[in-house]
Parts: C-alpha cells; structure tokens; sequence
C-alpha cells in the first residue's frame, strides 16, 4: 500500500502569516490528493480536490499544488477561523489513505 | 440538499458484534460510491471501507478486512457496515461519506458512535 507522510503535525502562526502543509506519498498519485479541513467538534469538509481544485465556498487564501508524490496546502494568510487539523488523502486507488493530519494554532 | 444520517452506534464488548447504518437522501443514492471513515476519540480521520455504486466492488483497510463487510441497499437508501470480532481499538466515530463523480468524498454524514470496552 501506499504510504502517506504528512508534515508538520502541528504549528502555531501569527494571524496573516502564510501557512505551508505538505503531504508526501510513497508512490505517485498523479493529482488524485484532496485536502480536508476538520474545526474541533465539526465534521470533515472537503476544501481541494485533484490537488488544487478549490471546493465551492472555500476562501481563496487556500490553495493546493503538486503531482506525483509531493503535495502542498497553503494558507496564504492566516485568519483565526482557520484554527482547525488539515488532512490529506489519496483517492486515486483503495485503501484511500488520509494523512496523519497537521493541528494549526493561532500564536 | 444531500443528507447522511448514521445510526447503530453503541457500546460494545470485545469480541461483540454491531451494525451501522447511514441513510442517505437528497441525492440518486444508487449512482454513487459510498464510503466509511472513522476517527478513534483524539486521533485522525482513518479510511475504513468502500462499495461501488453498484455494490459489486468492495474495499476495507487492512485493519478491518475479514471482521468487518460493507453493503448496500439502494431501495432504502441505505449504506451499513456490519462490525464483528470488535476490538478496542475499533472505538471511534463512524462517519459515512458520499464519493462525488470527481472521486473525492465531498459529503459527510455527523457520524455515530462505536465504543468497544469491557
């Protein structure tokens, strides 16, 4: 299976810092890489798929990029509603992997 | 408006059995893939299973395979996963998720809760 390597675990910005998460896979994907967003006590929501497809709805202060093995999320400036734990996934095959998820903090 | 309900969540013994349901509305059920994610009490999100729209693929996570099945009623609406020979590490909060046709898992049901202990 293919393995997925999430980083950082954790980090704490200042409001209107740019944020990065990456997301690396042991094998290529080629796009097939969302990104989810998960607010303490919220369900998941979907904010990027094909790896940088902004979902409808979500701010564009976020965006994704990468192909292949390597993946970025980027928050361009941190806003205090963005205080949550981003996950990454695969989906271009089963088992569909997430990341082991990255918990942001506003400093 | 696309709706998931789960249900079926309870406490447990190891080695007990459970079933959970989802029943989905506000979308042609039928025509989509359906998946289970769940989320252990202060963890990550962990892909659990998936069933093809038309129910002839499944899937699970090696975690799972052989103890728990996933199925489908498309006349109810309804996605279950039947969960035997629980362990405690199977305590989390079960989630399904609708596949959209991009793939992705854009809709998420509020999740029902399995928690397994002596």
């Amino acid at each position: 299976d293919i393995q997925m390597t999430q980083s950082p675990s954790s980090l704490s910005a200042s409001v209107g810092d740019r944020v990065t998460i990456t997301c690396r896979t042991s094998r290529g994907i080629a796009n097939f890489l969302a990104w989810f967003q998960q607010i303490p006590g919220k369900v998941p929501k979907l904010l990027i798929s094909a790896a940088s497809t902004l979902q409808s709805g979500v701010p564009s202060r976020f965006s994704g990029s990468g192909s292949g093995t390597d993946f970025t999320l980027t928050i361009s400036s941190l806003q205090p509603e963005d205080v949550a734990t981003y996950y990454c996934q695969k989906y271009n095959s089963a088992p569909q992997t997430f990341g082991q998820g990255t918990k942001v903090e506003i400093k | 408006e696309v709706q998931l309900v789960e249900s079926g969540g309870a406490v447990v013994q190891p080695g007990g059995s459970l079933r959970l349901s989802c029943v989905a509305s506000g979308f042609t059920f039928e025509d989509y893939t359906m998946h289970w994610v769940r989320q252990a009490p202060g963890k990550g999100l962990q892909w659990v299973s998936l069933i093809s729209w038309n129910g002839r693929t499944t899937y699970y996570a090696d975690s799972v395979k052989g103890r728990f099945t996933i199925s489908r009623d498309d006349s109810k609406n309804s996605l279950y996963l039947q969960m035997n020979s629980l362990r405690t590490e199977d305590t989390a909060l079960y989630y399904c998720a609708k596949e959209t046709a991009q793939l992705v898992l854009e809709y998420w049901g509020q999740g029902t809760l399995v928690t397994v202990s002596s």
